[in-house]
């Protein structure tokens, strides 16, 4: 049973630059989260996609921008990069259908900003 | 705004200790309590509580929940150098109307150090 899948791993980019970071959710799944985790802190909810539309979204810029395929799988997407988005990147999936069943996490993608 | 603090940030222990990890919160439209242990990684899961006064066990590790309080512990006993990691405590919140979702608020977490 494949659980939830992110890639790439590791990400160099420079400031300004755009990035895309994928997300695959655990088989059976249909929602997927995004988190931000700076280095020493909790993760930060950024915005949660069901249906292939935004539910939800944290207190993050609109340069932080989704999208979810009918698939399930999902892309976070993040414009004109700063130093402060050098960060690791979680994505979470659950299902909406299953009440009261905790969200599963991938090993994330760690950015660093140059 | 949603908040979950979680104390200690760090703590060093020796094997065979046992530890109690403590996380307080104020949410808004609570659904529940999680707590999940992160190694290098992903977070991985421990506990969801929702209700009130109700241990819940997996071997060494147990958790409970005052929603009255509005606090949990995580309690480890006879500590292993295995479960040094960061104890990452979240409270999941639901949307204005249950069909908009919900959404984890983590604490800083606790840095758990097991010595042998």
């Amino acid at each position: 049973d494949a659980g939830v899948t992110q890639s790439p791993t590791h990400l160099i980019k420079t400031r300004g630059q755009q990035v895309t970071l994928r997300c695959s959710p655990k088989s059976g799944h249909d929602t997927v989260s995004w988190y931000q985790q700076a280095l020493g802190q909790g993760p930060q909810f950024i915005f949660q996609y069901y249906e292939e539309e935004e539910r939800q979204r944290g207190n993050f810029p609109d340069r932080f921008s989704g999208h979810q395929f009918p698939n399930y799988s999902s892309e976070l997407n993040v414009n004109a990069l700063l130093l402060g988005d050098s960060a690791l990147y979680l994505c979470a999936s659950s299902s909406a259908g299953h009440y009261m069943q905790p969200q599963h996490f991938g090993d994330g993608t760690r950015l660093s900003i140059l | 705004e949603d908040k979950v603090v979680q104390s200690p940030l760090s703590l060093v222990v020796h094997e065979g200790d046992t530890v109690t990890l403590n996380c307080s919160y104020e949410v808004t439209n609570f659904r529940s309590l999680l707590w999940y242990k992160q190694e290098k990684k992903a977070p991985t899961f421990l506990f969801m509580l929702t209700s009130s006064g109700i241990e819940k066990k997996s071997g060494r590790l147990s958790s409970i929940l005052d929603k009255k309080e509005l606090f949990s512990i995580l309690n480890i006993t006879a500590t292993q150098t295995g479960d040094s990691a960061i104890y990452l405590c979240a409270v999941e919140a639901l949307a204005e109307t249950e069909t908009s979702g919900s959404r984890l608020t983590f604490g800083e977490g606790t840095q758990l150090t097991v010595n042998p």
